[in-house]
């Protein structure tokens, strides 16, 4: 079956540091690959996709490049921000698995950003 | 335009209680999901549906049933809560790009 996994949290970076978050995946089909982003007390919502492999998804300067040879999706940011703390889910699509065009979740990584 | 709503969003029950979490999408979506949200455990899908009047079970649907009677509403239900089913619900609904997520009802059985 389908698996998205993404590196434990919680991570913890210094404002205007680079970050990274990684995610793997697995799955049967041709998987579209999402980020969702939860800020505190909130639901999730979209910050990029990438529907093909070498896609490149970019949104607020996060961005993530679909990566069929290594099955990744790996989410980085130049500089962050204080504003960027938040939970981040990496997520997979597969419209061959059937009806429904559900999303498969990681697991979630923290991430905390210090003044 | 609201988006997705959900109601409500805190609740406590006992064990053996019953409920029903509403979510209401003004999208015109077809498509709707039910996920409950554990800590280290991302988001499973419970329940979802591909149009009025269908649903189908998800990853983890037992101890819930769910209706799709307006296409706007998808209701979850729990007919007799037990602890495990301690969580944070989330409603999304679907257009062809992408789910969009209600802010989540936060449940505690005890």
């Amino acid at each position: 079956g389908n698996s998205v996994t993404q590196m434990e949290g919680p991570v913890t970076l210094s404002e205007e540091a680079f970050l990274t978050i990684n995610c793997t995946y697995t799955a049967t089909g041709y998987p579209s690959l999402f980020w969702y982003v939860q800020y505190p007390g909130e639901g999730l919502q979209l910050l990029l996709k990438a529907t093909k492999a070498d896609d490149k998804g970019s949104n607020k300067g996060f961005e993530a490049t679909y990566r069929k040879e290594t099955t990744s999706f790996h989410l980085e940011k130049g500089s962050v921000q204080v504003s960027d703390s938040a939970v981040y889910f990496c997520a997979l699509s597969d419209w061959n698995t059937g009806g429904g065009n559900k999303l498969t979740f990681g697991t979630g990584t923290q991430l905390k950003v210090e003044l | 335009n609201a988006g997705v709503t959900q109601t409500p969003k805190f609740r406590v029950l006992k064990t053996g209680q019953s409920m029903t979490l509403l979510c209401a999408q003004d999208m015109n979506h077809e498509y709707m999901y039910w996920y409950r949200q554990d800590p280290g455990m991302g988001l499973r899908l419970i329940h979802y549906s591909v149009g009025e009047g269908t649903t189908a079970k998800g990853e983890v649907p037992d101890g819930y049933n769910v209706s799709r009677l307006k296409k706007q509403n998808f209701l979850l239900g729990l007919e007799s809560a037990a602890p495990s089913q301690t969580s944070v619900y989330f409603c999304a609904s679907r257009n062809t790009a992408e789910q969009f997520f209600g802010p989540g009802t936060r449940l505690t059985v005890l």
